[in-house]
């Protein structure tokens, strides 16, 4: 696609309940990223993928949190149990390689927990 | 610990005039510094520097990096009313941290007709 995918662009859930985001980066893009924003708050970094290397898993919050890459391309960030401090704005970004090339982000989805 | 700072956090200014939007930075194992708008949803990739006094312009918009201050600055010049967004910046870290980046808390622009 043109640009970055990401889905669903709105979510409400009930605490405990765990939620899976989507993104689609844009085509021939090796580098993923999820970035999380919350009110108020910076973009905060929370996991990369490049190529088939290791993530980098340095930036989630807890182990409620994980994400895979399949294939190289669609990535899914799973959250489980949901807790309220959860609600944000999940962003996904995608770029040609990791370093020195600009990110482009996908429009996000919000996350509300009930 | 790696920070990113912006100023001011908002701005109200009328069509036409200019302004200057700050960004200072602490971040070990520096890469490079990228400037974003945001309105309502995606961030949109404005400029990406690398060399300190290299001006980048486009348009309206230029900006530049002073790698000795540690500081970047983004000027609109005759700013219209869709100038008006959080404008983002943030520093990319090389070595072990590659390619993720450190946000600022952006600085909101309004620009009143």
């Amino acid at each position: 696609g043109a640009g970055v995918s990401q889905s669903p662009s709105n979510k409400v859930t009930e605490k405990g309940k765990d939620v899976e985001l989507r993104c689609d980066p844009i085509s021939g893009h090796t580098a993923l990223y999820w970035y999380r924003q919350s009110l108020g708050q910076g973009l905060e970094f929370l996991i990369y993928f490049q190529g088939n290397s290791a993530p980098d898993k340095s930036g989630l919050p807890s182990d409620r949190f994980s994400a895979e890459r399949t294939g190289g391309s669609v990535s899914t960030l799973t959250i489980q149990r949901t807790q309220q401090e959860d609600s944000a704005v999940y962003l996904c970004a995608s770029s040609s390689r990791s370093g020195n090339q600009p990110q482009h982000f996908g429009d996000g989805t919000r996350l509300s927990i009930l | 610990e790696d920070k990113v700072v912006q100023s001011p956090l908002s701005l109200v200014v009328h069509e036409g005039d200019t302004v200057t939007l700050n960004c200072s930075y602490e971040v070990t194992n520096f890469r490079s510094l990228l400037w974003y708008k945001q309105e309502k949803k995606a961030p949109t990739f404005l400029f990406m520097l690398t060399s300190s006094g290299i001006e980048k312009k486009s348009g309206r918009l230029s900006s530049i990096l002073d790698k000795k201050e540690l500081f970047s600055i983004l000027n609109i010049t005759a700013t219209q009313t869709g100038d008006s967004a959080v404008y983002l910046c943030a520093v990319e870290r090389g070595g072990g941290s590659q390619g993720n980046l450190i946000f600022g808390k952006g600085t909101k622009l309004s620009v009143k007709p």
